[in-house]
């Protein structure tokens, strides 16, 4: 168990719909990261927040938003589904924004109809 | 761009060594090892920070050459617990905290 909490485990849905995935960081970490992962795919690193501001982003897509709270928690938000969109999407942590172990939570599998 | 691992896959006999390589056509300015078993999440296994680095955890180790840009993983006297699939990462380049991974190494230890 890294610390890292993920939710929901598993959401199925349609296409055109919108959907938001949550994690909650380790104690006391203040970086988020949240990857991509596609059937048989490495991991798309999508984006990072530190202590609520955006740090980095990646491929991601302008249908795809996310934000991190003042208590940290995360939040990653898809909208306009497609059936590409299906994936597992993977939220990890670390205590800062330098070159740090990131600690992966269990992620969610979406699965888009 | 994305670090070539090869090979794509392996399968080997428990006791057995293996080895998995990263390789960059940009420089590599760390190289982050991680390993993923089937159905769950990325576990972090090292960080190399600069060039000529070696690492070791027990009966994995690694090492990191800069001026290749490249950087392999050793698993000695591999146990069953060793399957997965293992990705090294690389910074998009120097300084960035975004991290390129690679398609991965898909290791098989079979009895």
């Amino acid at each position: 168990d890294s610390g890292v909490t993920q939710t929901p485990k598993h959401l199925i849905t349609a296409t055109g719909q919108r959907v938001t995935l949550r994690c909650s960081p380790r104690s006391g970490d203040l970086s988020v990261y949240w990857y991509q992962q596609s059937l048989d795919q490495g991991l798309q690193f999508l984006i990072q927040y530190y202590n609520g501001e955006e740090r980095a982003k990646g491929n991601i897509l302008e249908r795809f938003s996310a934000q991190q709270f003042p208590d940290l928690h995360s939040e990653l938000n898809l909208s306009s589904l497609e059936l590409g969109d299906s994936a597992l999407y993977f939220c990890a942590s670390s205590p800062t924004v330098t070159y740090n172990e990131q600690f992966f939570g269990p992620g969610t599998r979406l699965t888009v109809l | 761009q994305q670090p070539v691992q090869s090979p794509q896959a392996v399968i080997l006999r428990e006791g057995e060594d293996a080895v998995t390589n990263c390789s960059s056509s940009k420089a590599l300015y760390s190289v982050h090892w991680y390993r993923q078993k089937h159905g769950e999440a990325p576990v972090f296994l090292m960080i190399l920070l600069k060039g000529g680095e070696q690492k070791g955890h027990e009966k994995i180790s690694a090492s990191f050459n800069e001026k290749k840009q490249q950087s392999s993983l050793y698993l000695t006297a591999s146990q069953l617990s060793y399957s997965g699939t293992y990705f090294c990462g690389t910074p998009a380049y120097q300084g960035a905290q975004k991290l390129v991974f690679g398609q991965g190494t898909r290791l098989t230890i079979n009895p």
